[in-house]
């Protein structure tokens, strides 16, 4: 299966605790996007990715927050001191360039107690 | 502010019947649109899109109708099935040649009735 792929799938951590999620996208795809998603919303955008640039970040995305993608495959999120708001889904897409349909993995689900 | 509106959380279908997702979006330069489907736990996966400069677009069961006009779009679903019970989101992207993100709405959640 080449699709986008996240680990882990799911987190039960503690408040104050700081937490990774990694994200392996298509692999012919430059573009990779990082999303939320709570309970009755849709995806909310936190920042995205142009190879190993960050172009832009959302202002969820708080300095507690922190996206890399250090030779433009893989990306990481962390979220450090982690609140019982951050409890969520953390998506994980990609896209080519040249497209606009983005594909997202199947989400990290994050728990925090 | 929301560029990107469904304003029915939920909607309940027979089966074998036509299914009507609707959508409003705000900003007129959003360039092309999208839906997707989520099951529980799972990621959304991409089902049809269509751009600004088409008024309909036709995949199997599902159809996307735009009326840039009016800001609106909708997915038609027929006939529905047990499987189509999921939520749908509808999401619009500005052109390519911009930086810019993909906006999803909050979801439909569509049940389809046996």
């Amino acid at each position: 299966d080449t699709g986008v792929s996240q680990d882990p799938r799911h987190k039960i951590t503690k408040r104050g605790q700081n937490v990774t999620f990694r994200c392996d996208p298509i692999s012919e795809h430059n573009r990779l996007y990082w999303y939320r998603q709570t309970l009755g919303q849709g995806p909310e955008f936190l920042t995205y990715f142009q190879n190993e640039a960050q172009l832009e970040k959302s202002r969820l995305l708080s300095d507690r927050f922190s996206a890399e993608r250090p030779k433009g495959s893989f990306s990481t999120l962390e979220i450090q001191r982690t609140e019982q708001g951050d409890s969520a889904m953390y998506l994980c897409a990609s896209s080519s360039e040249r497209s606009y349909t983005i594909y997202f993995g199947e989400g990290s689900w994050l728990t925090v107690v | 502010d929301q560029q990107v509106k469904q304003n029915s959380p939920s909607l309940s279908v027979q089966e074998g019947r036509i299914s009507i997702l609707n959508c409003d979006y705000t900003n007129s330069m959003f360039d092309y649109f999208l839906w997707y489907k989520k099951y529980p736990a799972e990621g959304p996966t991409f089902l049809i899109s269509i751009s600004s400069i088409k008024d309909k677009n036709e995949d199997g069961r599902f159809t996307v109708f735009l009326n840039k006009s009016a800001k609106h779009l909708s997915l038609h679903i027929v006939p529905s099935q047990p499987g189509d019970s999921a939520v749908y989101f509808c999401a619009a992207s500005p052109p390519m040649n911009r930086d810019d993100k993909i906006i999803f709405g909050k979801g439909t959640r569509l049940h389809i009735l046996p």
